[in-house]
């Protein structure tokens, strides 16, 4: 069985200040993790993804994540926030690339001018 | 790639009618899935096909929902009747495996995940 779990349902930072959303996961096997953002009224959009080598994932838009087994996390960060940053995050698990995604409940990030 | 399209995008209805969403998933993609989004659940898997073939269903909530996949290149969602309780947001999802999808013609496509479409916002009076 898999399970995510996101730390805050509503994050807001200032504008070029650092981003941080947490997620913690659990998986019997080697899991792959995602992180994707979703604006308003709009679909889901892969930001990156953790499948096996190396730990730190960069993706799009500047966010990177790290995945850090011993603690079970994959936390996404960006250096310096902007107001196009402002949306939704989900953390998911899965047993690979095409098999269902089990998604956390969101974070909602705000971000402050 | 006019990536994965959904229709409708709105769907407003009646309590008891019957309601039908319509995907198209990315060419050469050989894995679909159905998700549903609504506030007290978040975002959770109805079902997923692979090259056409119902893979798991389990996430159907009851004998009024069914999908089929005629091909690969459109699926559908039926809820019949429909209720109150059915109002979220449904997305369809892609993705390809690049090892396994030479009959789709997906071989040499990157494995980038699954692709969302924009959704259809189900609202059943």
């Amino acid at each position: 069985a898999q399970s995510v779990t996101q730390l805050g349902s509503h994050v807001s930072v200032s504008e070029g200040a650092l981003v941080l959303l947490r997620c913690n996961y659990s998986s019997s096997v080697p899991p792959y993790l995602f992180w994707y953002v979703q604006y308003p009224n709009q679909g889901l959009q892969l930001l990156l993804k953790y499948t096996t080598g190396a730990t730190l994932v960069k993706g799009i838009n500047g966010f990177e994540a790290e995945f850090k087994k011993s603690e079970t996390s994959f936390h996404l960060t960006k250096p310096s926030a902007h107001m196009s940053d402002a949306a939704e995050y989900f953390c998911a698990v899965s047993f690979s690339g095409n098999t269902p995604l089990v998604f956390g409940k969101g974070t909602r990030l705000s971000v402050i001018a | 790639d006019a990536g994965v399209i959904q229709s409708p995008r709105h769907e407003v209805t009646e309590m008891g009618q019957e309601v039908t969403l319509r995907c198209k998933p990315i060419s050469g993609h050989d894995y679909l899935f159905w998700y549903r989004q609504t506030m007290m659940r978040g975002l959770e898997l109805l079902i997923y096909f692979n090259n056409n073939v119902p893979i798991d269903d389990s996430g159907m909530p009851e004998d009024r929902f069914s999908a089929k996949m005629p091909n690969a290149s459109f699926s559908t969602l039926k809820i019949q009747p429909s209720e109150p309780r059915d109002s979220a947001v449904y997305f369809c999802a892609s993705s390809t495996d690049p090892r396994t999808s030479y009959r789709t013609g997906g071989v040499g496509l990157p494995d980038r995940g699954q692709f969302f479409g924009p959704g259809t916002r189900l609202t059943v009076l």
